[in-house]
């Protein structure tokens, strides 16, 4: 069955520090992946998302994310993380012809000033 | 350009009564989307339109029903509310196919007491 996983429901990082975000899913040979962010009270904004060719993907806000077909994982990092990325952040997984795209569960990320 | 809107804000039922969800897409995007996002359950998709049709629904009772109207809006309707159905519910729209990249609306905090 087609699922995505994200380990982590809590992370605490320390501003300025590296951030990496995991994501694994369990789909089919071409997967269409999505990292979003919830900030508290909004909707969801995509940060980035890998349809294929390179893949390691740039996005907003100075995230990327690795597709790693071998593990199945997208994970999600940041170099250098501020007080304003304190957020939830989904995965999502998706493919051609689908007829629905799954969301993890989320990872609250926690700054620590 | 105008993002997608939802409409309440807010909305306070009491159990039984029905509650009406509805969204505005972007323009251009044919397809709307409806997830439940209820506390620690990440998003559930509940329902798919695109072009005036229902393209698929998630695993939820018949109580939840929606429709898409000629200018692509979309309304959400659930009936015999429920305790449980207490969430943020969730409008996203996208091109005409799911894997496209959904762009969400800030949702409808749906209280029911």
């Amino acid at each position: 069955a087609q699922s995505v996983t994200q380990p982590d429901i809590h992370i605490t990082v320390s501003e300025g520090a590296s951030l990496e975000l995991r994501c694994n899913y369990s789909y089919g040979a071409t997967p269409y992946l999505f990292w979003y962010v919830q900030s508290p009270g909004q909707g969801l904004q995509l940060l980035l998302k890998y349809f294929s060719g390179d893949t390691l993907v740039q996005g907003i806000k100075g995230f990327e994310a690795e597709f790693k077909r071998s593990q199945s994982s997208f994970n999600l990092r940041k170099p250098s993380v501020h007080w304003s990325d304190a957020a939830e952040y989904f995965c999502a997984v998706g493919e051609v012809y689908a007829d629905k795209i799954i969301f993890g569960k989320g990872t609250r990320l926690h700054i620590l000033p | 350009e105008a993002g997608v809107t939802q409409s309440p804000t807010h909305l306070i039922k009491t159990r039984g009564q029905q509650a009406t969800l509805r969204c505005s897409p972007i323009s251009g995007h044919t397809s709307v989307y409806w997830y439940q996002q209820a506390l620690g359950l990440g998003l559930q998709f509940l329902l798919w339109y695109d072009e005036g049709e229902e393209r698929n629904r998630g695993n939820f009772p018949p109580r939840f029903s929606g429709r898409q109207f000629p200018n692509y809006s979309s309304e959400l309707n659930v009936n015999a509310l429920e305790l449980e159905d207490s969430a943020l519910y969730l409008c996203a729209s996208s091109l005409s196919e799911v894997w496209e990249t959904q762009y969400f609306g800030p949702g409808t905090r749906l209280l029911v007491l």
